[in-house]
């Protein structure tokens, strides 16, 4: 198993900023994931992070609104730009395990955009 | 994917036996069934997964009828603890992994 930790694990906004989130595990991994939770809602991939390349977003996702750096094997950022309230989501962080199917997820990231 | 339908809300008391039926009916051959549980304020967590048969670990038992077409999480003897979302995934081994509405489980003592 991995235990993953993320920062920071909630946070109040103003529109129009920016919040980076980090992600961090305790072994290295190929494969990191962010993930959104909207209020209420199921999780939605945004995005696969492998270090030493470029994120790949998923429809709807995109690199300006959502970079993404993968430095190492046990780290990773997400951040969100120019907020909007409809932002406001749980942010997760996830790592591949070598099992079918299986991910380690983080604890998240609420966020609140005013 | 597979598209899945689960229900979305189930009650239990404390002790007894919940059974989640998840509906998929057009599984591809090389799909697995796999769960995942979420406790409010968490992220989610693998539980089972399956892809014939009868699969039981220490958490949950999974059913999967021979045509594949829905498959059945069950908990054994709940407790307060367990209320939570249950997610049913169909998938290849792909790392995208796509949750659906989710099963919201309560328990009552």
């Amino acid at each position: 198993s991995a235990v993953i930790s993320q920062k920071p694990s909630r946070d109040i906004c103003q529109r129009g900023t920016s919040l980076t989130i980090q992600c961090q595990v305790d072994s290295q991994v190929t494969m990191m994931f962010w993930y959104r939770q909207q209020p209420g809602q199921s999780l939605t991939l945004i995005a696969t992070a492998n270090q030493g390349s470029e994120a790949t977003y998923e429809s709807g996702f995109v690199i300006d609104k959502f970079p993404i750096s993968r430095p190492n094997l046990t780290f990773s950022t997400l951040t969100v730009s120019n907020m909007s309230p409809e932002d406001s989501s749980i942010y997760l962080c996830s790592v591949e395990t070598g099992g079918i199917n299986e991910q380690f997820f983080g604890p998240g990231t609420r966020l609140t955009v005013l | 994917l597979a598209k899945t339908t689960q229900p979305i809300s189930m009650d239990s008391y404390e002790g007894q036996e919940v059974n989640i039926t998840c509906s998929h009916n057009n599984i591809a051959t090389n799909d697995y069934i796999t769960w995942y549980q979420q406790f409010p304020s968490q992220g989610p967590r693998f539980i089972i997964q399956g892809y014939k048969t009868k699969v039981t670990n220490e958490v949950a038992s999974l059913f999967i009828p021979a045509d594949r077409k829905s498959s059945t999480l069950s908990l054994p003897r709940v407790s307060l603890s367990d209320t939570a979302v249950y997610y049913c995934l169909v998938a290849l081994n792909d790392y995208k992994l796509s949750f659906g509405a989710g099963t919201t489980v309560t328990v009552r003592a």
